[in-house]
């Protein structure tokens, strides 16, 4: 079956551009995390799922950063005014119910802001 | 200081050799505990689950010592495939759905 699927797979932006970073998880998952990851760090959360409501949002850095799940699979996470600071791999996880379980990743969106 | 430390190496071994890796978690109320391969630009992916009990896959053990809350991976005759950087997950626990990833161990096997 399919996993979890990411695009655009890379974006290049300018800086104070508006992005958005589209995840599509396993189906049936009910459970969707956004992280990002700089080289050399792991994974860093920023908002996790549960179904449709952001079940905790506490790792968005600021309000530039949102994120939605209108329908409870597809997910987008959006980036208003865009700094270079945020450059880095956006990755999705699912997984089948919540933290316990395991996540599947997707390839991640390389963000590059100029 | 971060929720969950792991020592960055990397570590150069030889084919065939045992390796291991600690990490530790600073939430006591952490109920969850993995470790993920990630290979060089590529997404995570589940290594195996770590278990009270400890737990075996193949070569691979994987122990938790609740007391002193840290985690551990042995690897066994190590291979060449086995060159990646592996990181340590503790989630949940004190009404907290965040799992939280330290930064990762690099392996290298060389021959």
């Amino acid at each position: 079956g399919a996993g979890v699927s990411q695009t655009p797979s890379n974006k290049v932006t300018e800086k104070g551009k508006y992005v958005e970073l589209r995840c599509d998880p396993i189906s049936g998952h009910t459970a969707l995390y956004w992280y990002r990851q700089s080289l050399g760090q792991g994974p860093e959360f920023l908002i996790y799922f549960q179904g449709t409501g952001a079940a905790d949002d506490s790792g968005l850095p600021n309000d530039r950063f949102f994120a939605v799940r209108p329908e409870g699979s597809v997910s987008t996470l959006k980036i208003q005014r865009t700094e270079r600071g945020d450059s880095a791999v956006y990755l999705c996880a699912s997984s089948l119910l919540g933290t316990n379980n395991e996540q599947f990743f997707g390839p991640g969106t390389r963000l590059t802001v100029l | 200081r971060k929720e969950v430390e792991q020592d960055p190496g990397p570590f150069n071994v030889p084919e065939g050799a045992t390796v291991a890796f600690n990490c530790t978690y600073s939430n006591s109320a952490s109920q969850s505990f993995f470790w993920y391969r990630q290979d060089c630009r590529k997404e995570p992916k589940l290594l195996m689950s770590v278990y009270s009990s400890g737990n075996e896959d193949g070569r691979f053990t994987a122990q938790l010592n609740r007391a002193s809350q840290y985690i551990s991976l042995l690897i066994r005759d190590s291979k060449l495939s086995d060159s990646a950087t592996y990181l340590c997950v503790a989630a949940g626990g004190g009404g907290s759905y965040i799992p939280t990833f330290g930064r990762g161990t690099s392996l290298i096997v060389h021959p």
